[in-house]
């Protein structure tokens, strides 16, 4: 079955610094991968997706993600981090192997950033 | 601009009562999931739809059913609320290419439930 991880609960990063968010994937297929963010009290939005090619994908708000197959990883990260890049983070995967399954979520990472 | 909405945004209702939270798109999307977001557990997914007239039970589908009679609306109706059923409940869609559900999923606002 697939399943993602996010094994952070909580992140903290001073304004500026780069930020990783940590995801890793298990699928018995390939992947298709993707990273949403919630804001307080406001649904999911869609930040990006890996499908297929480049291993680097970039998405919205100036955030990248980086699939890894060898290490089933799929961290999301962002160069320079802005106190409002301050939310909820999800990772969440589909198992290309078994058919039209739905996204399965992570439990989500709190990105705390400090001015 | 095309959307997806719920309602009620938020809803207390006291245990054993039916409870009926609405979402409607008009993204034209075939496909529409509900999900429950829970301290801890993430996002686990309730029932989603593939079409209309399909239906599909997820993760956590005990004591919740939806119908979809059409592509717009997919409500999610508890028939008797219990306590463990309070949530924040959201509803998603997405569409398919060449039938393959892209996976993208828009979001509605969310519906808040407590049950007393």
């Amino acid at each position: 079955a697939q399943s993602v991880a996010q094994p952070e609960d909580q992140v903290n990063v001073a304004e500026g610094n780069p930020l990783t968010v940590k995801c890793t994937y298990s699928v018995s297929g390939n992947p298709y991968l993707f990273w949403y963010v919630q804001y307080p009290n406001r649904g999911l939005q869609f930040l990006l997706k890996y499908i297929t090619g480049d291993n680097l994908v970039k998405g919205s708000y100036g955030f990248e993600a980086e699939f890894n197959k060898s290490q089933t990883s799929f961290h999301l990260k962002k160069p320079s981090a802005l106190v409002s890049d301050s939310a909820l983070y999800f990772c969440a995967v589909r198992d290309m192997a078994v058919g039209n399954t739905p996204l399965v979520f992570g439990k989500g990472t709190r990105l705390s950033v400090i001015a | 601009d095309a959307e997806i909405t719920q309602s009620p945004r938020h809803k207390i209702t006291e245990t054993g009562r039916q409870v009926t939270l609405a979402c409607h798109q008009t993204w034209n999307h075939n496909n529409m999931f509900w999900y429950r977001q829970d301290l801890g557990h993430g996002l686990r997914l309730i029932h989603y739809s593939y079409g209309v007239q399909d239906t599909n039970k997820g993760e956590v589908s005990d004591g919740y059913s939806v119908s979809r009679s059409n592509t717009e609306d997919l409500p999610l109706t508890l028939e008797s609320a219990a306590s463990s059923q309070t949530s924040v409940y959201f509803c998603a869609s997405s569409e398919s290419v060449a039938g393959v559900v892209t996976g993208e999923l828009f979001f509605g606002e969310g519906s808040r439930l407590t049950v007393l």
